[in-house]
Order: structure tokens, then C-alpha cells, then sequence
């Protein structure tokens, strides 16, 4: 059981490229979200799925869209990276029953340059 | 909307000495209320939550936190911190009752261990 994993775990992008982070989980979760954790503000909500073949918009998701094709695997696309999306990615997932702990992945970190 | 604020940014403590991170939060109703700790260069991991029922509650690694709603408070501690305690933490509320149960995270409390 590997709970959360997160692939990459490190990219270099330059500004304009395009790229892919992948999430999965294993334990069956309806829930999944993609945060992006910046210095002295946290973690924020980018965007989520409430299950498969269901996304929907969080606090910050301009600049990023989402697939939930499948139920383990939620998908965060970047289409043109800016520097302003130069952040640490995390991705959790949760049971959605109402009282549930969001389980976390290890993070991307991710630079544009 | 719900928020979550955690006036201390840093915290430096001796080992050995008693911790008492802060967090306030703003919600309508009975949150959900999580801290959550997150070691350099790794992910989070779950210390402890509060649903309902009673309002002091216990964690993993010897944390407690307690549940105040009239100061809309639950504030993290620890009798003795250890040197591996050093890390930044994060309050979280949760809504139960929106559609999407995402939480809302606080700035974080960046804790240091002095030998």
C-alpha cells in the first residue's frame, strides 16, 4: 500500500514549456486535490475531483487544468509555465465521507525559469 | 469563507522545553480542525484532528491539541519538544458540509529545536 505517490518529484521547466504531474493513489479515494504550497502562505487549493470524470476549480487554479480519467490517478497539467508557477506541488486524497484525513503525496518541486 | 491564522511564523525552543503552537480559525459552524507537520523536503503527515466530542485531543509523536470555541482557537502542544520535533507546522479547518471538503491551510509555524 503506497498511499499517495507523486511523479515527478523535481522538473526544470523553461517559461512557455508544457508538462504533466501525475498523481495516484491506492486506497480507493473519491476524493483527490492538487495544492501548490509557496513560502509564508501555506498550502493552496489549485483544483479538485470529487470523483472519476469530475474536476472543479479551487482558489488559485488559473493557469492549470485537470483530468480525473481514472479513480487512482488525478493529472495536473501546466499548458505554458510562467515563473509564478515556480512552487512545490502537493497532491492529497481523502475518503469524501465528511470526517475524512486528506492523505498527502511527497511533493513535485517545480522551478520555471 | 472559512480561514485559518497562525500568528507565529517562527518558534525557537530548547529541547526539553514545553511548546505551545498557536491557531486561530474562522468558520460558521463546527469545524473539522487538523494539524498537520511536514519535515524539510518531505510531505505532510497527519498529528492529530478534531471532529466532535471531546475538546482536548491527543496525537501521534506525544501532541496534543485543544478545541476552544469561544476563543475559535486549537492550539498545538507538547510537554517536552525533542530535537526531531524541528519542523513547520500546519493548522487546518475543513468544511464537512461543502461539496468539496477541502481544507484550508494556515501560513504554517516554523519550529526550531535548540540543543
Amino acid at each position: 500500500n503506497a498511499g499517495v505517490t507523486q511523479t515527478p518529484k523535481f522538473r526544470v521547466l523553461k517559461t512557455g514549456q508544457s508538462m504533466t504531474l501525475l498523481c495516484a493513489q491506492d486506497m480507493n479515494h473519491e476524493y483527490m486535490y492538487w495544492y501548490r504550497q509557496d513560502p509564508g502562505m501555506g498550502l493552496r487549493l489549485i483544483h479538485y475531483s470529487v470523483g472519476e470524470g469530475t474536476t472543479a476549480k479551487g482558489e488559485v487554479p488559473d493557469g492549470y487544468n485537470v483530468s480525473r480519467l481514472k479513480k487512482q490517478n488525478f493529472l495536473l497539467g501546466l499548458e505554458s509555465a510562467a515563473p509564478s508557477q515556480t512552487s512545490v506541488y502537493f497532491c492529497a486524497s481523502s475518503s469524501g465521507t465528511g470526517r475524512e484525513t486528506q492523505y498527502f503525496g511527497p511533493g513535485t518541486r517545480l522551478l520555471v525559469l | 469563507a472559512q480561514s485559518v491564522t497562525q500568528p507565529d511564523i517562527h518558534i525557537t525552543v530548547s529541547e526539553g522545553a514545553s511548546l505551545e503552537l498557536r491557531c486561530n480559525y474562522s468558520y460558521g459552524a463546527t469545524p473539522y480542525l487538523f494539524w498537520y507537520v511536514q519535515s524539510p523536503g518531505q510531505g505532510l503527515q497527519l498529528l492529530l484532528k478534531y471532529f466532535s466530542g471531546d475538546t482536548l485531543v491527543q496525537g501521534i509523536k506525544g501532541f496534543e491539541a485543544e478545541f476552544k470555541r469561544s476563543q475559535s482557537s486549537f492550539n498545538l502542544r507538547k510537554p517536552s519538544v525533542h530535537w526531531s520535533d524541528a519542523a513547520e507546522y500546519f493548522c487546518a479547518v475543513g468544511a464537512g458540509d461543502t461539496g468539496r471538503r477541502a481544507l484550508t491551510f494556515g501560513s504554517g509555524t516554523r519550529l526550531q529545536v535548540q540543543p
